[in-house]
């Protein structure tokens, strides 16, 4: 089975500094991972994923993730935070021929003015 | 291209009474989930499935909760004689294929309040 763990519930970073948010997963097969954001009342929304190409993802909004399979992780940076990126952020965790993905508890952003 | 559409938005049950939650996929997708997200938690699966079938419940209360997916019309989820543990978000989520390394599209949302 898989699972994903969110290390800190809060990040509260600057306007303009750099954000990084933690993700690190647990599989007996090669993963795919995924980050969503959700903002407040609405649904989730697809940042970026991985699926065994490139270990360095690019997704929306200036955000990224690098896949390390010796750590297990799939962190997400963004080099300068802006205020609209104030959300929540989810890892989740599939495999191939899975049913469904797998989330973390997510972590909540807060930018600073 | 609409969508994932989701309704109603919020939900107010009594103890007791029916919640019937709708979901439609966004066109051309056959594959629909359910997911759960208690307050101040992650989304946890609750139930997967294609046009007429269930494929995976395992996410699912044994009991009062159940899903389907006609061949018509959107999917629901109904939770009957609901009780204030059900007060949740419950969010569809809908897929072209099986999840795999595929992205899932995710509705706004059904909030729930049991009062």
């Amino acid at each position: 089975a898989q699972s994903v763990t969110q290390l800190g519930s809060h990040v509260s970073v600057s306007e303009g500094a750099l954000v990084l948010l933690r993700c690190n997963y647990s599989s007996s097969v090669p993963p795919y991972l995924f980050w969503y954001v959700q903002y407040p009342n609405q649904g989730l929304q697809l940042l970026l994923k991985y699926t065994s190409a490139a270990t360095l993802v690019k997704g929306i909004n200036g955000f990224e993730a690098e896949f390390k399979k010796s750590e297990t992780s799939f962190h997400l940076t963004k080099p300068s935070a802006h205020m609209s990126d104030a959300a929540e952020y989810f890892c989740a965790v599939s495999v191939e021929g899975a049913q469904k993905l797998v989330f973390g508890q997510g972590t909540r952003l807060t930018i600073n003015p | 291209n609409a969508g994932v559409m989701q309704n109603p938005r919020h939900l107010v049950r009594r103890r007791g009474q029916e919640a019937r939650l709708r979901c439609s996929p966004m066109k051309g997708h056959s594959h629909v989930y359910w997911y759960r997200q208690l307050p101040e938690e992650g989304l946890k699966f609750m139930v997967y499935l294609q046009k007429e079938n269930i494929i995976d419940e395992s996410g699912m209360p044994k009991e009062r909760f159940s899903a389907e997916f006609p061949k018509e019309g959107p999917s629901i989820l109904r939770i009957q004689q609901v009780v204030r543990g059900d007060s949740a978000a419950y969010f569809c989520a809908s897929s072209p294929r099986g999840q795999g390394q595929g992205e899932q599209y995710f509705g706004p949302g059904t909030r729930l309040t049991v009062t």
